[in-house]
């Protein structure tokens, strides 16, 4: 079955212990994303990835790291973790993103980030 | 950098009426729109997408935009609403300067009463 594949589902930690919140797709997709929801003010896009070794901040990618070492694996990292980060955390992934060629995005279940 | 507006936090409606969610955009360049539905406890699915061509795009689940762009807006339309069409709903832009970046609304939860 094709999907993408976040885990953990739920996450409870504390300020300034660093957290890795993984994600995978099994679609041999080339564009992967992070997002962030909150409410009143959608989703926030936070890094993204062309390809393997290829990756460009979004609109709020401070306190975030992402690395995309194999195609399929899309982790983001949270080195020192603070309050504000606590976030309903989504993980996309689409076939290519290419001018007039934008494929869908497919998303995971989503990953409940608090951080206390 | 675009900003999507999504009007309507909240549109409650009537099973079988008709709705309109709202969706307007920023940019004057090229754009690329898009429509997702967000159903409890699950991430987005596409529901429509508007690349070029035709202004009025149809998408899965009965669901149609209009691609307006002096009014720059893409709303969404249904014109008979089901019980299962309760979700939130998000709209989404891209455009040709990075269409690398996507840009979501604040989302509209639908209602649907019986």
């Amino acid at each position: 079955e094709a999907q993408v594949t976040q885990n953990p589902r739920y996450l409870i930690t504390v300020t300034g212990k660093k957290l890795t919140v993984t994600c995978s797709q099994n679609m041999n997709h080339e564009y992967m994303s992070w997002y962030r929801q909150d409410p009143g003010l959608g989703l926030r896009q936070i890094y993204y990835s062309m390809n393997v070794e290829v990756t460009d901040k979004g609109d709020v990618p401070e306190g975030y790291k992402v690395s995309r070492k194999e195609k399929r694996n899309f982790p983001l990292i949270l080195e020192s973790p603070s309050p504000n980060q606590t976030s309903l955390y989504f993980c996309a992934s689409s076939l290519r993103a290419q001018r007039d060629v934008l494929e869908k995005l497919f998303f995971g279940s989503g990953t409940q980030l608090s951080v206390l | 950098a675009q900003s999507v507006t999504q009007l309507d936090s909240q549109v409650p409606v009537f099973e079988e009426a008709p709705v309109e969610l709202r969706c307007n955009y920023s940019s004057s360049v090229s754009v690329y729109l898009f429509w997702y539905v967000q159903y409890p406890n699950q991430g987005l699915q596409l529901l429509l997408k508007y690349l070029s061509g035709s202004t009025l795009v149809k998408g899965i689940n009965g669901f149609e935009a209009e691609f307006n762009k002096s009014q720059t807006s893409f709303h969404l339309r249904k014109p008979s609403v089901h019980i299962s069409d309760t979700a939130e709903y998000f709209c989404a832009v891209s455009d040709n300067y990075n269409f690398n970046k996507f840009y979501f609304g604040s989302g509209t939860k639908l209602n649907v009463k019986p």
